[in-house]
């Protein structure tokens, strides 16, 4: 089984509706993220999460909002959702630094979201 | 504010031979992580090799090595022996020590020919 599921897959919806993307982990890290791709932009910080009572905004937070459910949930709200909002969404979790060493982050498969 | 840059938008190599993918970085921090990312087809996003600043070995994974030139903030991937499978978008990464988000650039697109 995958480590960091996210779901749906792909989702299409129309402009104005909520919409909530889901994300779960089974590698036990404290810390998860999500970012937005954009054709041509790379990937961009949304929100991140060090643990369940910490929450902060990252490069691109206007229009979202995110829940920590628990340690392995990490789930990002669309309030209302709008056509440039289309994209594609990555969940990532890291582990803690260890004695200088990362292991950098690890990301789920991604959810395609196109808003009409 | 760090940027990443990814002067190459398109690669081509042919199965076998060596590519090198270029990345450069602008950051006052001494110390910091870079990664390459792997985004083929699928669109899974997966680590291919990692670098800590602070370490003047470059980093090698089987047929993937950087070279890191710490002074010129430069930080190229070099794919030995291309493989089909090796096709994909690549994306450099760049992170502060006490940071925790990943900088990404723009991205790599690399075709691997038989």
């Amino acid at each position: 089984d995958a480590d960091v599921t996210q779901t749906p897959r792909n989702r299409i919806t129309k402009t104005g509706k909520r919409i909530m993307l889901e994300c779960s982990q089974t590698k036990g890290h404290d810390r998860m993220y999500w970012y937005r791709q954009d054709p041509g932009l790379g990937l961009r910080l949304i929100y991140y999460s060090f643990d369940v009572k910490d929450i902060n905004k990252g490069e691109i937070s206007d229009g979202y909002s995110v829940s920590r459910q628990a340690q392995a949930k990490f789930s990002l709200s669309l309030e209302s959702a709008i056509p440039n909002q289309t994209a594609l969404y990555f969940c990532a979790t890291s582990d803690l630094d260890v004695g200088g060493l990362t292991q950098g982050q690890f990301f789920g498969p991604g959810t395609r979201l196109t808003v009409l | 504010a760090q940027t990443v840059t990814q002067s190459q938008p398109e690669m081509s190599v042919q199965e076998a031979e060596t590519v090198t993918l270029s990345c450069t970085y602008d950051t006052s921090e001494s110390d910091y992580y870079l990664f390459w990312y792997k985004q083929p087809p699928s669109r899974q996003m997966i680590l291919v090799i990692r670098q800590e600043a602070y370490k003047q070995q470059n980093a090698t994974e089987n047929r993937f090595s950087v070279n890191f030139q710490k002074a010129a903030k430069s930080f190229s991937l070099k794919i030995s022996d291309s493989q089909l499978g090796d096709a994909a978008m690549y994306f450099c990464a760049y992170r502060m020590n006490s940071g925790y988000a990943l900088n990404f650039g723009k991205g790599t697109s690399l075709l691997v020919t038989p």
